[in-house]
Formats: structure tokens, C-alpha cells, sequence
């Protein structure tokens, strides 16, 4: 059974597009998370929610926007896609909010912007 | 704003011990240290976690010297199938807080 998973887990799209990326998790955890890793491997975190609550919002553009409609879910959504944006966005959810807790991660979605 | 910092890559040869250093100078009472292995195409996974001292586990040992400052990941005898990427992760055990993963640092086991 996958623990995190994201769909799709390719992403390819003109610049300009819209497009989401979604993530579920199956292990009953409160927080989930969205990361952002680019090609040289520097993950950088982006939201954080804690049962449907944004708790962490780090300097994201406003294109980007989380949604939590139950707290199995995380799905990103973003907007007017940029050539910046290319990147592996990788959903991950721990059992709390505590910044010490274990992650577990999703397998990744690499995003093209062409 | 408090980070970690580890080295960009290091190499290695099968059956070697590999130590890996994080610094991490602002580390806070509450912070536990993390470390993660990523493997091409996958998602970063948890290897160990410690507070202070020594930790073990049946993957790696994790070294906290009494300051905190830094820690070491050590891998016994790695194999060709420990090349990943490390990262090492702080985050307080009371709150949201935590300190990016960055970089990491890119093992790569030679034969």
C-alpha cells in the first residue's frame, strides 16, 4: 500500500497553463507538506497544513495556492505557469506539526514548463 | 535565519565507513537532528533521528557532540547501493518549526 502518493507524476505544460498536482496520504496524519526541489537538489519547503489548517506559508508566489479539503489531502494549484517553475514537487506528511517529527514522502512530481 | 550546512558530495569505496558532517550552530533547546536519504527518482526517507550523544540504528550511527552545533552521520561499510543524496534536517520537538533541508550532501560509492 503507497503510504503518500502524489498523481500525476509527470507534469508537462506551456508556460502560461494552470495546473494542479494532487496528494493523498493513507497513514492518518495530521500534517502534510508541499516541497519544492529543483535540479541541483536544494529542497526548499513551501506549506505546511496541520488537519486543513495552513500552518507554515513560506515566500511562495501567490500562484501557487494549497488546498485541504480533508486532512488525507494536500493538493497544490498553480497558476499562469512559469519556465521557474520546472521543478520535482514532492508531498510529504508527518504524524504532527512538530518540526521534529518524521516525514514520509510522496515519490515526487516533475513539472516541465516549456 | 538558522540553517544547516553540509558538504556538496564526497566519495567513497565499497566497504569503507562514510562519515558525513552536518553544521548546524544555531541549533535550539528543543531541536532534535534528522537525517534523510534520497535516492534518484524517490522521495527523501527517514534514516535517523537524535538529541544528544550517540544513536544507532540498524543503518547508520548518528554522533551529536555536547554543544549540538554539529552532527555526523556515519555509514558502516557502504555499498554501491548507498549512493544518495543526505540531508540533514533540525526541528523542534514542540513546535512547527524547522530549518530547511537544502542541499544535502551527494554520496557516491565507487566500486
Amino acid at each position: 500500500d503507497t503510504a503518500v502518493s502524489q498523481t500525476p507524476k509527470y507534469l508537462v505544460t506551456q508556460m502560461g497553463n494552470d495546473k494542479s498536482i494532487k496528494c493523498e496520504q493513507n497513514l492518518g496524519h495530521d500534517t502534510m507538506y508541499w516541497y519544492k526541489q529543483d535540479s541541483k537538489k536544494f529542497l526548499k519547503i513551501m506549506f505546511s497544513y496541520n488537519n486543513k489548517e495552513l500552518i507554515i506559508n513560506e515566500t511562495v508566489p501567490n500562484r501557487f495556492s494549497p488546498k485541504s479539503p480533508d486532512k488525507a489531502h494536500l493538493n497544490l494549484h498553480i497558476n499562469s505557469l512559469e519556465l521557474g517553475d520546472s521543478a520535482v514537487y514532492f508531498c510529504a506528511s508527518s504524524p504532527t506539526s512538530r518540526g521534529a517529527d518524521t516525514q514520509y514522502f510522496g515519490p515526487g512530481t516533475r513539472l516541465t514548463v516549456l | 535565519l538558522a540553517k544547516t550546512t553540509q558538504p556538496i558530495s564526497m566519495d567513497s569505496y565499497e566497504g569503507q565507513e562514510v562519515n558525513i558532517t552536518c553544521s548546524h550552530n544555531n541549533i535550539a533547546t528543543n531541536d532534535y537532528i534528522t537525517w534523510y536519504q534520497q535516492f534518484p527518482s524517490q522521495g527523501p526517507r527517514f534514516i535517523i533521528q537524535g538529541y544528544k550523544t550517540k544513536v544507532t540504528n540498524e543503518v547508520a550511527s548518528l554522533f551529536i557532540p555536547a554543544d549540538r552545533k554539529s552532527s555526523t552521520l556515519s555509514l558502516p561499510r557502504v555499498s554501491l547501493s548507498d549512493t544518495a543524496v543526505y540531508y540533514c534536517l533540525v526541528g523542534d520537538g514542540s513546535s512547527a518549526r524547522q530549518l530547511t533541508f537544502g542541499s544535502g550532501t551527494q554520496l557516491t560509492v565507487l566500486p
